[in-house]
């Protein structure tokens, strides 16, 4: 079974348009997270959130916005899409505090991404 | 304000031995790790360095210096699928993790 899941892995859109992409976790981590990676590559934390806390990249727009349903679950809508917003979306997941294995580090696990594509 | 620094490029022969430097910027420090990225897949995580000195997974290696603020992925015997880029990243005292721009690696035959 896959640990961390995106839906869809691809998505085209019209500038304008909201959409949503949904992740999943089936590891029995409390954390999960979203990165954006542009076409240069750079990998840049976007979100992450656990049961008691969201903490957001000041340099995010507000027209993202995380959702979790639940602790397995953590989806990103983005509102009013933009050309600059195409790039591919990683979500992933770790546990939290010292509970990991590696102490304060936490291994982070991720999704497969989803190439978002605005035109 | 918080970087990393890695080259954006490097290239070997199967076989060889290779190492990827980063040296970091950031507020607060937990730790150095390392993750691989084939192209179009997801990063995974290679090691992680809280403590200076060397840490030994197989073919891969890791070191940190804290005083320094550097560390470096040490790659042994390079085979083909070693062909990829490799992100050093460092979990801050924000709780977030930011990543180095990443590292090239071609292996060739």
């Amino acid at each position: 079974d896959t640990a961390v899941s995106q839906t869809p892995k691809y998505l085209v859109t019209q500038m304008g348009n909201d959409k949503s992409i949904k992740c999943e976790q089936n590891l029995g981590h409390d954390t999960m997270y979203w990165y954006k990676q542009d076409s240069k590559k750079f990998l840049k934390i976007m979100f992450s959130y656990n049961n008691k806390e969201l903490i957001i990249n000041e340099t995010v727009p507000n027209r993202f916005s995380p959702k979790s349903p639940d602790k397995a679950h953590l989806n990103l809508h983005i509102n009013s899409l933009e050309l600059g917003d195409s790039a591919v979306y990683f979500c992933a997941s770790s546990e939290s505090g010292t509970s990991g294995s590696l102490g304060f580090y936490n291994e982070q696990f991720f999704g497969p991404g989803t190439r978002l594509t605005v035109l | 304000g918080q970087s990393l620094e890695q080259p954006s490029e490097v290239t070997a022969v199967e076989g060889a031995i290779v190492q990827i430097n980063c040296t970091y910027q950031t507020s607060g420090f937990y730790g150095l790790s390392w993750y691989q990225q084939h192209d179009g897949g997801a990063p995974t995580f290679l090691s992680y360095n809280a403590l200076d000195g060397l840490e030994e997974t197989g073919r891969f290696s890791s070191f940190l210096s804290r005083s320094d603020s550097y560390g470096y992925l040490l790659l042994q015997e390079l085979q083909m699928k070693d062909s990829a880029s490799y992100f050093c990243a460092v979990k801050n005292y924000g709780q977030n993790f930011v990543f180095g721009p990443g590292t090239r690696l071609s292996v060739l035959p």
